[in-house]
């Protein structure tokens, strides 16, 4: 079965800082799409960065940038100078290439405190 | 703009009654979702359409009914038999044909039991 896990259910760090959100995901496919998406206390999901796992070359959307280890099935999402409007939950998804269907983590809580 | 809209933001279904959630979207999206998302858990997938008159169940399909006979609506009913209905509902869209396409989500449904 694929599945996405998520180890930290809340992190909390300081305006400006750098924080690393994980997740980890385990499938036998070798074609397959990773996905961050935040919700923030609106409840609206929102798409930050998108990897796909045949390029070699981590993904970087501004302040937004993703740590792609495929033999270690690891996906972390690091947030430089943090900002306030970062506070939200951050979900981690995968799509193999089989099917459309989405598997999604649990969730981290990231609080950014001024 | 372009988007997918959700209605109501909140519903509130008495014991034995069904309730419909609605969602457009004006993306001219071909594919569209329905998620189920619990306080500590990842979205779970209840039905999908890749094209108009044609949907597929998801994960937690019991209890729920969908429809698609408009590209641009997909709405949803919670059926009495869904014995625990509370849960934020989410509706989403995508192009198809290329996999691990973004997902464009809407603002969502809070649906409690009286």
């Amino acid at each position: 079965a694929q599945t996405v896990t998520q180890s930290q259910p809340e992190m909390s760090v300081q305006e400006a800082e750098t924080v690393t959100l994980s997740c980890t995901y385990d499938t036998s496919e070798n074609n397959y799409y990773l996905f961050w998406y935040k919700q923030p206390p609106s409840r609206q999901m929102i798409l930050v960065i998108r990897q796909e796992a045949y390029k070699q070359q981590n993904a970087t959307e501004n302040r937004f940038s993703v740590n792609f280890q495929k033999a270690a099935k690891s996906f972390s999402l690091k947030i430089s100078d943090s900002q306030l409007g970062d506070t939200a939950m951050y979900f981690c998804a995968f799509t193999a290439n089989s099917n459309y269907q989405l598997i999604w983590g649990a969730g981290t809580k990231l609080i950014i405190k001024p | 703009d372009g988007g997918i809209t959700q209605s109501p933001k909140y519903l509130f279904r008495k014991e034995g009654q069904n309730v419909t959630l609605s969602c457009e979207q004006n993306l001219n999206h071909d594919a569209m979702y329905w998620y189920r998302q619990d306080p500590g858990q990842g979205l779970r997938l209840i039905y999908y359409s890749q094209i108009v008159n044609d949907f597929q169940k998801g994960d937690i399909a019991e209890g729920y009914s969908v429809s698609r006979e408009k590209k641009e609506s997909f709405p949803l009913t919670v059926t009495s038999a869904q014995k625990n209905p509370t849960a934020f509902y989410l509706c989403a869209s995508s192009m198809v044909g290329t996999r691990g396409e973004k997902l464009f989500f809407g603002s969502g449904t809070q649906l409690s039991v009286l």
